[in-house]
């Protein structure tokens, strides 16, 4: 299984609302990634777990708070979020033992509306 | 800070030509360059790695390389068809398991 699967595709919340992205890979890869991409611009990064334990955070405002229950697994959390949050959400999974030449897999991310 | 450049933002060929796309970075050369393909709403989908020392890589109908004095890579397309459309990101990869991306050539190959 060489695919890195999220759910859900589409999400509209209202600025109040408490919601969560899943994201799940069964490649064995040890390495996580939550990415926001907005239209027409690269993605950036958000967060990496590496072992199951967060090892990057780029300076992400707390209202969003990833978590990755195991190793298949990865979560991101979100609460308060503002209209200019709506993007496209990546997830991405990667071999960490090849350090920096570690493709990633992409999933096919999840479509977020904040109204 | 390190940077990735992509010169061109869209870039139009006529099918069955080569496409050539280009990536230039700044200051020192990253361990690794990566080329992935992305199609609207869609995730990126990884297509090339190249190592700092190694000076073409190919697959397929694609090539890369890398030139450390020049600090630029190029993505070609060889006998490219319309299904070649999309956006291609050009990425330097090193420690930290992190990726930085350019901002994307927007290809379209014309029928």
């Amino acid at each position: 299984d060489t695919e890195v699967t999220q759910t859900p595709k589409h999400l509209v919340m209202g600025m109040t609302n408490k919601k969560s992205l899943k994201c799940e890979q069964h490649m064995g890869h040890r390495a996580m990634y939550w990415y926001k991409q907005k239209a027409k611009k690269p993605p950036e990064l958000m967060f990496v777990y590496s072992y199951e334990k967060l090892s990057i955070n780029e300076s992400v405002p707390s209202r969003f708070s990833p978590e990755c229950p195991n190793s298949s697994l990865l979560n991101l959390h979100l609460h308060a979020l503002q209209p200019e949050d709506s993007a496209l959400y990546l997830c991405a999974s990667s071999h960490p033992a090849r350090e920096g030449g570690n493709e990633q897999f992409f999933g096919p991310g999840t479509r977020l509306t904040v109204l | 800070s390190q940077k990735i450049e992509q010169n061109s933002e869209a870039l139009n060929i006529q099918e069955g030509k080569t496409a050539t796309l280009t990536c230039n970075y700044t200051n020192y050369s990253p361990a690794y360059l990566q080329w992935y393909r992305q199609d609207p709403g869609r995730g990126p989908v990884f297509l090339l790695l190249i190592r700092e020392n190694e000076k073409e890589k190919r697959k397929e109908r694609l090539k890369v390389t890398f030139d450390t004095t020049l600090k630029q890579s190029l993505f070609h397309i060889t006998a490219s068809q319309p299904a070649d459309s999309a956006t291609y990101l050009c990425v330097r990869s090193g420690s930290a398991r992190q990726l930085t991306f350019g901002s994307g050539t927007q290809l379209t190959v014309l029928p």
